[in-house]
């Protein structure tokens, strides 16, 4: 399984750009990558994923490298509603069906004012 | 109404006491995962099915059994329940060819 690891915590202030980046240094060809967030008493919830190069949606961007041994959750004009742990997780399919997913031990997130 | 819900929220459980956790969904999907979070260590998984006849270990499936009764339901069970089995416990659910998981509220288990 592609162990990840990710900073323990950030700070950053409201509408600024924010970066948490996550290392998976020994990837599978097959696996890609998803970023979670999770509020305390709640369970995670989806944000974006990839597989390379750049992924955007409506709440943040993806950069994976070509070596894609790393990755980078960017999350563009933060506020305090961001404040929250994101989980990079590694996620690929074993040889003859079934999943592999590794979630990290997650990014606690803090935005103030 | 949530789509995945969870029961009980909370269980305060003896040592040795069989304890079942149960998990519904009303998303249709066919995938369904349990996953423990403890502080410190993320999330890991436990077991996973994807569709009733099929279910496999996931990375600490030690110490755990599952059920999958019907589409929409996947129970975990601890036979035997000891103290190191102390912590949230998360279902998700997906649909196949999807990407997003999608996750109850918890299950906080402490076994005493």
């Amino acid at each position: 399984l592609a162990k990840t690891t990710q900073p323990i915590s950030m700070d950053s202030y409201e509408g600024q750009e924010v970066n948490i980046t996550c290392s998976h240094n020994n990837i599978a060809t097959n696996d890609y990558i998803t970023w979670y967030q999770q509020f305390p008493s709640q369970g995670p919830r989806f944000i974006i994923q990839g597989y390379k190069t750049k992924v955007t949606n409506e709440v943040a961007s993806l950069f994976i490298p070509a070596d894609r041994k790393s990755s980078t959750l960017s999350l563009p004009r933060v506020s305090l509603s961001d404040t929250a742990v994101y989980y990079c997780l590694a996620e690929g399919r074993l040889t003859g069906g079934g999943n592999k997913l590794t979630f990290g031990t997650g990014t606690q997130l803090k935005v103030e004012l | 109404d949530a789509d995945v819900t969870q029961t009980p929220r909370n269980r305060i459980t003896k040592t040795g006491k069989r304890i079942m956790l149960e998990c519904s969904q009303t998303k249709g999907h066919d995938r369904m995962y349990w996953y423990r979070q403890d502080p410190g260590l993320g999330l890991r998984l436990i077991y996973y099915s994807f569709d009733v006849k099929d279910i496999n270990k996931g990375e600490i499936s030690d110490g755990y059994s599952v059920s999958r009764q019907a589409q929409a339901k996947f129970s975990l069970s601890l036979e035997s329940a000891i103290p190191n089995q102390t912590a949230l416990y998360f279902c998700a659910t997906r649909d196949r060819g999807r990407d997003e998981q999608f996750f109850g509220p918890g299950t906080r288990l402490t076994v005493l």
